[in-house]
């Protein structure tokens, strides 16, 4: 069975720390992402990665960076995180092309 | 720019009643695909289904069906019968380059369905 791990479901921070979310994926996949879920606006790309070391910023990439230094995996960073990053975050990836995404079950993170 | 709209904030149906959930899109490629997910309680997005912009057959799949119109830029999905298990967050996902000529998915909104006992 095909799997998008990702490493917690649930996690509490503080203001200002830093904080790793981590994704792992064994289908061999080119194509990495990471998406916000906000009520009322649906998933918005933050990083995507097509390739190890390779990564492009998506829609809200500001207050994140990611690392993709093995195929399979790939980090989600808040830097400093801050109350307004509080949110789900979901981890996917895909093959090359117009395929379609496997996706995590999600870490919902609350900054406080 | 490209865009998926699902305007259907929250719709709520009886068991067994038919319910059709929207999605209009805007891109500009002459070739695209089209997603729709399935978010249960439990949080993983589940694929349904996708679709190439020259295919507009409309696709069944039990009591899943798919009607896709390029003329009104239309991906609609009906859920016959609807049962209780149907009660998730519904996505409708377009395919879309990305400026560095890599592929994204844009995702929409967001449609909840409950369906009631």
């Amino acid at each position: 069975d095909v799997k998008v791990t990702q490493s917690s479901r649930y996690l509490v921070k503080r203001t200002g720390e830093k904080v790793f979310l981590e994704c792992v994926q064994d289908m061999d996949h080119e194509n990495m992402f990471w998406y916000r879920q906000d009520p009322g606006l649906g998933l918005r790309l933050i990083y995507f990665s097509y390739d190890v070391k390779m990564k492009e910023k998506g829609d809200i990439p500001e207050g994140y960076s990611v690392s993709r230094e093995k195929k399979e995996r790939f980090s989600l960073i808040l830097e400093s995180a801050s109350t307004n990053q509080t949110s789900m975050y979901l981890c996917a990836s895909s093959r090359p092309g117009n395929t379609e995404a496997f996706f995590g079950q999600g870490t919902r993170l609350t900054v406080v | 720019a490209q865009k998926v709209t699902q305007a259907q904030t929250e719709i709520s149906v009886v068991e067994k009643e038919d319910v059709t959930l929207d999605c209009v899109y805007e891109t500009r490629d002459t070739t695209y695909y089209l997603f729709w997910y399935k978010q249960p309680p439990s949080g993983e997005l589940v694929f349904l289904i996708r679709r190439n912009s020259f295919d507009e057959q409309n696709e069944i799949s039990g009591r899943y069906s798919w009607n896709f119109q390029k003329s009104t830029s239309s991906f609609n999905f009906t859920i016959t019968a609807s049962q209780v298990v149907d009660s998730a967050v519904y996505f409708c996902a377009l395919s879309g380059v990305h400026t560095s000529g890599t592929y994204k998915y844009i995702f929409g909104t967001g449609t909840r369905l409950k369906v009631l006992a």
